[in-house]
């Protein structure tokens, strides 16, 4: 399959800082890329999905303005956790595929963030 | 609002047994069904797709079935070992994947 990965695999940051996370298609070229959170024991709620040139869509309840994602080729997303807060230390994963939602999904290694 | 719920939450099993993971959805209008699993701290690994107008799919000892009309999928895990312990997650995909709730699933040797 498609291989996705994301940098970093973990980070701590400190409260009020921002951290980026980059997930990128290696061998395929995604149009759609989706992002994810993953709470402890919890399943993977999707944040936004983010389409290459375009502005990303947002899941009801998650802010833009605090989640920024940039999606500026088609092998690379960005996410961007603005001014963190504790309660955003999370497992975040992205998944690419191309062309529309409906195809396949590769998902990427996952990224942990805490915040303290 | 396309809602999946996965059956059993948890299991454990000594090794050798054949399992059955459940899956159920809300809204029968979906593109594919994804199983994944997840290894704790890790990320998914994709197991199984189904299409929308196939009814299964096979991998070594994993088989996936759909049956879309109702709703439901099934992951059958045949001859399990305990390299098989790990979370397994559903997902359906209506232009977006909505994940199930998981099963974790415990194999002892």
């Amino acid at each position: 399959g498609a291989v996705v990965s994301q940098h970093p695999s973990r980070v701590i940051c400190k409260s009020g800082t921002s951290v980026k996370i980059e997930c990128r298609s290696l061998d395929f070229q995604a149009t759609t890329m989706f992002w994810y959170r993953q709470f402890p024991k919890q399943s993977l709620m999707l944040m936004a999905t983010s389409n290459e040139g375009s502005k990303a869509t947002y899941e009801q309840g998650v802010e833009k303005d605090k989640f920024l994602i940039n999606h500026a080729s088609l092998t690379l997303s960005t996410l961007t956790v603005t001014s963190a807060h504790p309660e955003d230390s999370s497992f975040y994963i992205c998944s690419a595929g191309g062309g529309t939602g409906k195809n396949e999904q590769y998902f990427g290694p996952g990224t942990r963030l805490t915040v303290t | 609002k396309q809602e999946v719920t996965q059956i059993p939450a948890a299991l454990s099993v000594p090794e050798g047994e054949n399992l059955v993971l459940n899956c159920s959805f809300t809204d029968s209008a979906i593109y594919n069904l994804q199983w994944f699993r997840q290894d704790p701290g890790k990320g998914l690994t994709s197991l199984l797709l189904i299409q929308s107008s196939q009814r299964e799919q096979t991998s070594g000892r994993l088989n996936a079935s759909l049956d879309k009309s109702s709703g439901r999928s099934t992951l059958y895990i045949a001859a399990s070992q305990p390299g098989d312990s790990a979370t397994y997650l559903c997902a359906v995909n209506t232009d977006k994947l909505i994940f199930g709730t998981g099963t974790r699933l415990q194999v002892f040797p």
